[in-house]
């Protein structure tokens, strides 16, 4: 059983689209996270969000949204899609306040 | 700001032993991960050191020196199969758990 999966897996649309990335995790954690990875494999994290808490990372544009609509979800609404925004994002998830994380298989997004 | 530098690349021979360096800022250090990332695939957890010293599993074991902000992933017998990136991450106190990575150092296990 696939402990955090994340939909689609790839992603091709036009710049100006808005597009959501779906992220579940079956592991019970009440953390989970969205991470950047660019064209240099360098991975970034984006937020950090459990029931109570959001944590952004101040790097991040406002044309990201997380949206967690109960613990086992954390979905990555991307409005007005820029060519800057292709790159591969992972979703992640941890036990509160604790680690390991666990990742997803990524989402590769790509910008014409 | 929080650097965390680690070797961009390495080269080793299979059946060697190779270690991959990581130095981060000391200050507000509260704990240092290892991640293994294969080509395409999500990064996947190895290893976890807050206090100093050395932790041993199988293969692979990782080292912690607190006081020198610095810390090595050891590999031994290398396999092909290692061939990947492997990434080190921090977490700083109050980050809220959030770990800062490097940008990684790819191995390549040649024959």
């Amino acid at each position: 059983d696939t402990a955090v999966s994340q939909t689609p897996k790839y992603l091709v649309t036009q710049m100006g689209n808005d597009k959501s990335i779906k992220c579940e995790q079956n592991l019970g954690h009440d953390t989970m996270y969205w991470y950047k990875q660019d064209s240099k494999k360098f991975l970034k994290i984006m937020f950090s969000y459990n029931n109570k808490e959001l944590i952004i990372n101040e790097t991040v544009p406002n044309r990201f949204s997380p949206k967690s609509p109960d613990k086992a979800h954390l979905n990555l609404h991307i409005n007005s899609l820029e060519l800057g925004d292709s790159a591969v994002y992972f979703c992640a998830s941890s036990p509160l306040g604790g680690q390991p994380q666990h990742f997803g298989d990524g989402t590769r997004l790509s910008i014409l | 700001g929080q650097n965390i530098d680690q070797p961009t690349e390495m080269t080793a021979t299979e059946g060697a032993i190779v270690q991959i360096n990581c130095t981060y800022q000391t200050s507000g250090f509260n704990g240092l991960f290892w991640y293994q990332q294969h080509a395409g695939e999500a990064p996947t957890f190895l290893s976890y050191n807050v206090l100093d010293g050395l932790e041993e599993k199988g293969r692979f074991s990782s080292f912690l020196s607190r006081s020198k902000g610095y810390s090595y992933l050891l590999l031994k017998e290398l396999q092909m199969k290692d061939s990947a990136s492997y990434l080190c991450a921090v977490i700083f106190r109050g980050s809220q758990g959030n770990l800062i990575f490097g940008k990684g150092t790819k191995l390549s296990v040649k024959p």
